[in-house]
């Protein structure tokens, strides 16, 4: 009964593809989150959404695109994937945006080759 | 930009002793801060939190050591068990709508048994 799930746990894929990240919470919880963790092992937000509204844009190339179709879903779709994309993207969520503890997921490894 | 500093990256300690796990950070407008459990391949969960109005916070065996002058929090564990054997991520925001976690780079924990 996971509370926050991703898929897929990894993605190997080539330079130039398009795919996407999804992300799934069951805790009822307001706001999601997108970290990035990258090769130094440092987790950066990403975006945050609360009640499907946009919230947190950090500065992320525009090849990367979150969705929230509603509040217990946030997805990722990144364009023309680059080799420095390569990282493990963690989806979080928090009661709402004033809540500091964040529930994080299990991670999504991205390889670009 | 380093706003949250974890300089030692990892820590050794025999079963049974205490784990002192430190953590700096440099903005001035951080007045909460957690501290964050990850094992391999699955997401970070939360240990512990402290409010900038203490300078302790206590749950079971983890306790959380704020000094605001100084910039400079640790988390002890006592006594360390093998399953504490972990990277642990100290985190920090500021107050308000809209307040992103900022992260450290983490320290790798063994317990030795």
């Amino acid at each position: 009964d996971t509370a926050v799930s991703q898929t897929p746990k990894y993605l190997v894929t080539q330079m130039g593809n398009d795919k996407s990240i999804k992300c799934e919470q069951n805790l009822g919880h307001d706001t999601m989150y997108w970290y990035k963790q990258d090769s130094k092992k440092f987790l950066k937000i990403m975006f945050s959404y609360n009640n499907k509204e946009l919230i947190i844009n950090e500065t992320v190339p525009n090849r990367f695109s979150p969705k929230s179709p509603d509040k217990a879903h946030l997805n990722l779709h990144i364009n023309s994937l680059e080799l420095g994309d390569s990282a493990v993207y963690f989806c979080a969520s928090s009661r709402d945006y004033f809540y500091n503890e964040q529930f994080f997921g299990p991670g999504t490894r991205l390889t670009v080759l | 930009d380093q706003q949250v500093k974890q300089n030692s990256p990892s820590l050794s300690v025999q079963e049974g002793r205490i784990s002192i796990l430190n953590c700096d950070y440099t903005n001035s407008m951080f007045d909460y801060f957690l501290w964050y459990k990850k094992y391999p391949a699955e997401g970070p969960t939360f240990l512990i939190s402290i409010s900038s109005i203490k300078d302790k916070n206590e749950d079971g065996r983890f306790t959380v050591f704020l000094n605001k002058s100084a910039k400079h929090l640790s988390l002890h564990i006592v006594p360390s068990q093998p399953g504490d054997s972990a990277v642990y991520f100290c985190a920090a925001t500021g107050t308000g709508a809209n307040s992103k976690l900022t992260f450290g780079k983490g320290i790798t924990l063994s317990v030795r048994p």
